[in-house]
C-alpha cells in the first residue's frame, strides 16, 4: 500500500496570506489527523476527521481549519498567516485499529 | 500540553551499543506508540503497545509498559549509525496522539 502523501512538501508565504495543505491517507484509512511541529512547542495535535466529521480539535485559534472529503482525503487551511505559524505540518492516517497512526512526510511552511 | 516526557533528552552512544529511552505519562491510556523522526522529516511508526501488554518486540526494538508507574521504555539493541534520529512516545486519548518532547539519539560510527 502506498503511504500517506502530503502536498506541497515546502511552502513559503508572507504574513497575512492564507495557505491550504493537502493530505491523502493510506488506502482504506478513514481517519485523518493533523499535527503541527515546532522547535518550541514540539508536536501538537490540530484536529482529527473521520468520515468527513471532525471528532476532535486541538487548542489552536480559529484561523486553523480543516475538512475531509468523501474519499478520506483531507485539507487544512490556515488564514491570516503569522510568523509563528512557520512549522512542519504533519498528517497521519489511521485504520482505527488501536488508533495506530501512520504519518506522511510533512509540509514545511515558512512564513516571512 | 504534552502528556509524555522522554528521558534522556539526548543520548550519544557508540555503534553496537544498546540505547534505552524512557517515557512517562500522566493519565490512563489505551495504548502507547513509539515513533522515529529523522532530521525534521515525517514520523516513522515503530511499535504500538496496548495498555494490557507489558512487553513487545519488533526486530532490534523492545518496548516495555508499566501502567502502574505510567511509564514505558524503548530499547534499541546493537545500534547502528542509521538509528541516529529523534524518538518520540505518544499516548492515545480521544482520537488524538499526545507526544512527548522526544529523545535525540546519536549513534557514533
Amino acid at each position: 500500500k502506498a503511504g500517506v502523501t502530503q502536498t506541497p512538501r515546502y511552502l513559503i508565504k508572507t504574513r497575512g496570506q492564507q495557505v491550504t495543505l493537502s493530505c491523502s491517507p493510506i488506502s482504506g484509512h478513514r481517519s485523518v489527523s493533523w499535527y503541527q511541529q515546532t522547535p518550541g512547542q514540539g508536536l501538537q495535535f490540530l484536529f482529527e476527521y473521520f468520515s468527513e466529521t471532525q471528532r476532535n480539535k486541538g487548542n489552536f485559534p480559529g484561523r486553523f481549519s480543516g475538512r475531509q472529503f468523501s474519499n478520506s482525503r483531507s485539507e487544512m487551511n490556515v488564514s491570516t498567516l503569522e510568523l509563528g505559524d512557520s512549522a512542519l505540518y504533519l498528517c497521519a492516517s489511521s485504520s482505527q485499529r488501536y488508533n495506530e497512526q501512520f504519518f506522511g512526510p510533512g509540509t514545511r511552511l515558512t512564513v516571512l | 500540553s504534552q502528556q509524555g516526557e522522554e528521558d534522556p533528552q539526548a543520548l550519544s552512544i557508540q555503534e553496537g551499543e544498546n540505547a534505552t529511552m524512557n517515557c512517562s505519562y500522566k493519565t490512563s491510556i489505551n495504548n502507547l506508540q513509539w515513533y522515529r523522526q529523522n532530521s525534521g522529516r515525517g514520523l516513522v511508526h515503530l511499535i504500538l503497545i496496548r495498555s494490557n501488554e507489558r512487553e513487545k518486540h519488533s526486530g532490534r526494538l523492545r518496548v516495555t509498559l508499566d501502567t502502574s508507574k505510567k511509564s514505558s521504555s524503548l530499547l534499541i539493541t546493537a545500534s547502528r549509525a542509521a538509528d541516529t534520529a529523534s524518538y518520540f512516545c505518544a499516548t492515545d486519548s480521544s482520537y488524538k496522539l499526545i507526544f512527548g518532547s522526544g529523545t535525540r539519539l546519536l549513534v557514533r560510527p
